[in-house]
C-alpha cells in the first residue's frame, strides 16, 4: 500500500521554507525521500533508517518518527533548484521500498 | 561513470507486439527494480530481483515478465502489450547489503523509457 504524501502540490517563492510529509499505514524498517526534475530520473536525497540513522544531502533535512510511521522532509530557503517532484519511499518489508504518489514543488522568483 | 541504462527512450507501438525494455547497470549491484511511473499514481513496483535467478513481483506484476540471467541485466517482457500499460517506465538497481535495505542502499534510477500502446 502505497505512503500518503501531502500536500500534493506547493508553490514558494524563492527563500521560502515548505514541509512535505509522508505517512504510512505499516510499520517503517526507513523511508527514503528522493526528487524528480521533469523529464529526468529520480535523485536520492536522504534514507532515515529506524534508530535515527541518517544518511543524505547536507542541505536537505528531514525527520523520522518511528511510532507514528511518518517522516517530513524540510526545505528551507528554497531556491529555484528545489523545483520538482518529490517522492517519499516507505520501507514496510525487507525487500522493497513502496513510494507515495509526490508532492510537486515549483519554486517562483 | 556508474550509472543504469534503459533502451529503448522512446516507444510507440501496438496492441499485442511483443517488446522488450532493457536495463543494465555497471555498478555491480545485486538489486534491480522495475516501476511504472503513471500521472498521480506516483512510482509502482512491477516486479525486483535481489540477485541472479531471484526474481519477485512487485505491487501491479500483471501482463510483464523478467528475467535475471546476469547480474547486470535485468530486462522487462511485454508478451502482449495493451493500452493500459502506455507509461513511463525506470529501471533502478542497489547495493544489497545486509539482507535488507540499510543507508548504504541508495536507489540509483535509469533516464526512463517512455512506452505508448495504440
Amino acid at each position: 500500500q502505497q505512503p500518503v504524501q501531502s500536500p500534493q502540490a506547493v508553490i514558494l517563492r524563492e527563500g521560502e521554507d515548505a514541509v512535505i510529509n509522508c505517512s504510512s499505514s505499516k510499520a517503517l524498517y526507513s523511508v527514503h525521500w528522493y526528487r524528480q526534475k521533469h523529464g529526468e530520473a529520480p535523485v536520492f536525497l536522504m534514507i532515515l533508517l529506524k534508530g535515527g540513522e541518517q544518511k543524505g544531502h547536507e542541505k536537505i533535512s528531514a525527520s523520522f518518527n518511528e511510532k507514528k510511521q511518518q517522516s517530513s522532509l524540510y526545505l528551507t530557503a528554497s531556491q529555484l533548484s528545489y523545483s520538482g517532484t518529490y517522492f517519499c519511499g516507505a520501507q514496510t518489508s525487507y525487500d522493497k521500498v513502496i513510494f507515495g504518489p509526490g508532492t510537486s514543488l515549483s519554486v517562483i522568483p | 561513470e556508474a550509472q543504469v541504462t534503459q533502451n529503448p527512450r522512446y516507444l510507440i507501438t501496438v496492441t499485442g507486439k511483443k517488446l522488450t525494455v532493457t536495463c543494465s547497470q555497471n555498478m555491480n549491484h545485486e538489486y534491480m527494480s522495475w516501476y511504472r511511473q503513471d500521472p498521480g499514481l506516483g512510482l509502482r513496483q512491477i516486479y525486483y530481483s535481489m540477485n541472479v535467478e531471484v526474481t519477485d513481483k512487485g505491487d501491479v506484476p500483471e501482463g510483464y515478465k523478467v528475467s535475471r540471467k546476469e547480474k547486470r541485466n535485468f530486462p522487462l517482457i511485454l508478451e502482449s502489450p495493451s493500452p493500459n500499460q502506455t507509461s513511463l517506465y525506470f529501471c533502478a538497481s542497489s547495493a544489497w547489503t545486509g539482507g535488507a535495505f540499510s543507508g548504504a542502499n541508495v536507489l540509483t534510477f535509469g533516464a526512463g523509457s517512455r512506452l505508448t500502446v495504440l
